[in-house]
């Protein structure tokens, strides 16, 4: 069955340090994958997506990630994180058997103590 | 810049009413979908549609139904609301890419809190 793995539920840094959250997915064909963000009381909203080329893919607020194709995984990275990065993060695959369906991780909470 | 409009940001129904969840999207995008957003389970696909009067079931469709009669919007139904409805709803659109074989960013809405007593 398709899934999406995201490895730790809830991380919690202090301001400056650096983050990494994990996601593996189970598909083995052609994939497009993302990563969503909702900030407290806010709509998802889009961070970034590799669709194909340059495996890292940057994104907004100084966010990136990188397609590891034999490992299956996408992780997320930001070298510095600040306070206003508390949020819970989604990372989601596109597989292409599954047409226009996106499938999502259980998510990550943020929590970034100032 | 996409917008997304749910028709209610909080919603308290009984046990055995019919409730609907109206979403219109601005931007004439042929996908639109229905989650739920549930603590540690992510986000799970209700029903999608690909364009008018389409729908396709997601992965949990059970209890629910949905209406796509105009482009911009599509309607979730809970025939007869139970306690384990209750959840945050998600409506999402996307543009069609690759003839429908994949989907392209999906936009989402600001939700619905539906709680079911």
């Amino acid at each position: 069955a398709q899934s999406v793995s995201q490895h730790n539920h809830h991380v919690i840094l202090s301001e400056a340090a650096s983050l990494e959250l994990g996601c593996n997915y189970s598909y083995g064909g052609t994939v497009n994958l993302f990563w969503y963000v909702q900030y407290p009381g806010q709509h998802l909203q889009l961070l970034l997506k590799y669709f194909s080329g340059d495996p890292l893919v940057k994104g907004i607020k100084g966010f990136e990630a990188e397609f590891i194709k034999s490992k299956f995984s996408f992780n997320l990275r930001k070298p510095s994180v600040q306070w206003s990065d508390t949020a819970e993060y989604f990372c989601a695959v596109n597989a292409g058997e599954y047409g226009n369906k996106l499938v999502f991780g259980a998510g990550t909470i943020l929590r970034v103590k100032s | 810049d996409v917008k997304v409009t749910q028709s209610s940001r909080y919603l308290v129904k009984r046990t055995g009413e019919k409730v609907f969840l109206e979403c219109v999207q601005d931007m004439d995008h042929e996908n639109m979908f229905w989650y739920r957003q549930d603590p540690g389970l992510g986000l799970r696909l209700i029903y999608f549609s690909y364009d008018v009067k389409m729908k396709e079931k997601g992965d949990i469709p059970e209890g629910y139904s949905v209406s796509r009669e105009k482009k911009e919007r599509f309607s979730l139904i809970l025939e007869s609301a139970s306690t384990n409805q209750t959840s945050m709803y998600l409506c999402a659109s996307s543009l069609e890419v690759a003839g429908g074989r994949r989907t392209d960013t999906q936009y989402f809405g600001p939700g619905t809190r539906l709680t079911v007593l």
